[in-house]
């Protein structure tokens, strides 16, 4: 059975880099064709794609926020990290985590996700 | 960016009825379109990929239907269970992943 977790903090101050941890199970990102995304969804709004790391190494990201995510794995740790620069109010959201199959493109499954405020 | 437009915006129904959503692609996506559900409090989850795939465990009352730049959602007979957010996602120019907006299917 695949899961996911994320977590991290649930509150970061203005101009503050958020880091985000995503640790899951039943999957291994060593094996090949095996990725892992962040979504948000702001409160009451619609779901915005952030990033994706594959099995190789390779990392996408949003056009609109790519300078300011990096996203990484630890494959020992069945871990995958995104870190966000200068965060701002309109910046809180829930943040999910999500498996993606290379040959497919879906996200399935998803983890619970963790509400992030950003607040002063 | 391929926008998403899904209509309506909520969807005011009774259960046994039957259910419509409709999602529009700013520029042809193929069948590379999936729905997702959301329920409160709780996580997406997928439902239909490839634009008419039942994603596991999805029942049968759920179907998808389109290509290019219109398709839709269909839940023929609807369950208390049913009422909730939806969303497409394309992932024709992957990885640029985009939604829609949602459409809350809500008890009449």
């Amino acid at each position: 059975q695949v899961t996911l977790r994320e977590s991290g903090p649930a509150l970061v101050k203005p101009t503050q880099t958020l880091t985000l941890t995503c640790t899951f199970s039943g999957f291994s990102l060593s094996t090949s064709g095996m990725c892992v995304s962040w979504i948000r969804q702001p409160p009451g709004k619609a779901l915005e794609w952030l990033a994706r790391i594959d099995w190789d190494d390779d990392k996408y990201y949003s056009t609109s926020l790519k300078t300011r995510l990096t996203i990484s794995k630890d494959t020992s740790k069945n871990q995958v990290v995104l870190t966000m620069t200068n965060m701002d109010p309109v910046d809180t959201a829930t943040y999910y985590c999500a498996r993606i199959l290379s040959e497919d493109n879906w996200f399935d499954p998803w983890g619970q996700g963790t509400l992030v405020t950003v607040s002063s | 960016e391929i926008v998403l437009t899904q209509s309506p915006a909520t969807l005011s129904l009774s259960p046994g009825e039957r259910a419509t959503l409709s999602c529009r692609a700013s520029q042809s996506v193929s069948s590379y379109l999936a729905w997702y559900q959301q329920k409160p409090g709780q996580a997406p989850r997928l439902l239909i990929y490839d634009a008419s795939n039942r994603a596991t465990g999805i029942p049968a009352r759920f179907s998808g239907s389109g290509s290019g730049t219109d398709f839709t959602l269909t839940i023929s007979s609807l369950e208390p269970e049913d009422f909730a957010v939806y969303y497409c996602q394309q992932r024709s120019n992957w990885p640029l992943y985009t939604f829609g907006q949602g459409t809350k299917l809500e008890i009449k």
